[in-house]
């Protein structure tokens, strides 16, 4: 069975640019988390979805969106891009609402310039 | 919300030695505490973890305990090997906030051979 399999790999924008970072889950899972990763803070909570619905949120600006497909894929979007921004982000699938049992991809390192 | 504090950020044990690492919880409420092995370029893998109506967990070389009244769970490693050399990662969720994961701050692991 594929892993979660997260695009790209690596992404270097500059400041005010727009980013959108794709998550394809285990085949099944329709549950989808993604989290952010940096040195200072940790891994941070983004959001979560479950069929195609937004069912939590962290405590980040609007910039940051997602949205998940009738696939289950999902798309994460940052917007005006700031330097605070760079981090690895880190999608997330798990079988059902539960979020027990998370399986992480690799993740998107992004680079903000 | 819930916080969750780990300790301590990094340990250096000697191959064939345990290693224990703690973490403690604010939220009463939570009720499932996985933890997770980062490894160099990679997402988080979850490695083993337990519910709250369990106060003891084994996997092989790997152990959970739990003390609900305390609100604090540890990671235990016996016989440690080279490969174990990781950042480890606890975190706790409650069913009832959705199962969002509320990650520690994470305990760099060094195994020296």
């Amino acid at each position: 069975k594929a892993g979660v399999t997260q695009t790209p790999r690596y992404l270097i924008k500059t400041r005010g640019q727009q980013v959108t970072l794709s998550c394809s889950p285990i085949s099944g899972h329709r549950s989808v988390s993604w989290y952010q990763q940096t040195p200072g803070q940790g891994l941070q909570f983004l959001f979560e979805y479950f069929s195609e619905t937004q069912r939590n949120k962290g405590n980040f600006p609007g910039r940051f969106s997602g949205r998940q497909f009738s696939n289950s894929r999902s798309e994460m979007n940052v917007s005006t891009l700031e330097l605070g921004d760079s981090a690895l982000y880190l999608c997330a699938s798990s079988l059902d609402r539960s979020n027990e049992k998370l399986f992480f991809g690799s993740g998107t390192q992004l680079s903000v310039l | 919300g819930e916080n969750v504090e780990q300790h301590p950020s990094t340990l250096s044990v000697q191959e064939g030695d345990s290693a224990v690492i703690k973490c403690t919880y604010s939220d009463s409420a939570s009720n499932y505490f996985p933890w997770y092995k980062q490894e160099l370029g990679k997402g988080p893998q979850l490695i083993i973890d337990i519910r709250s109506n369990v106060g003891e967990k084994k996997d092989q070389r790997i152990a959970v305990t739990l003390n609900k009244t305390a609100k604090h769970f540890s990671l235990h490693i016996t016989e440690t090997q080279p490969e174990d050399s990781a950042v480890y990662f606890c975190a706790a969720s409650s069913y009832n906030q959705g199962g969002k994961l509320i990650f520690g701050q994470g305990t760099e692991l060094s195994v020296k051979p």
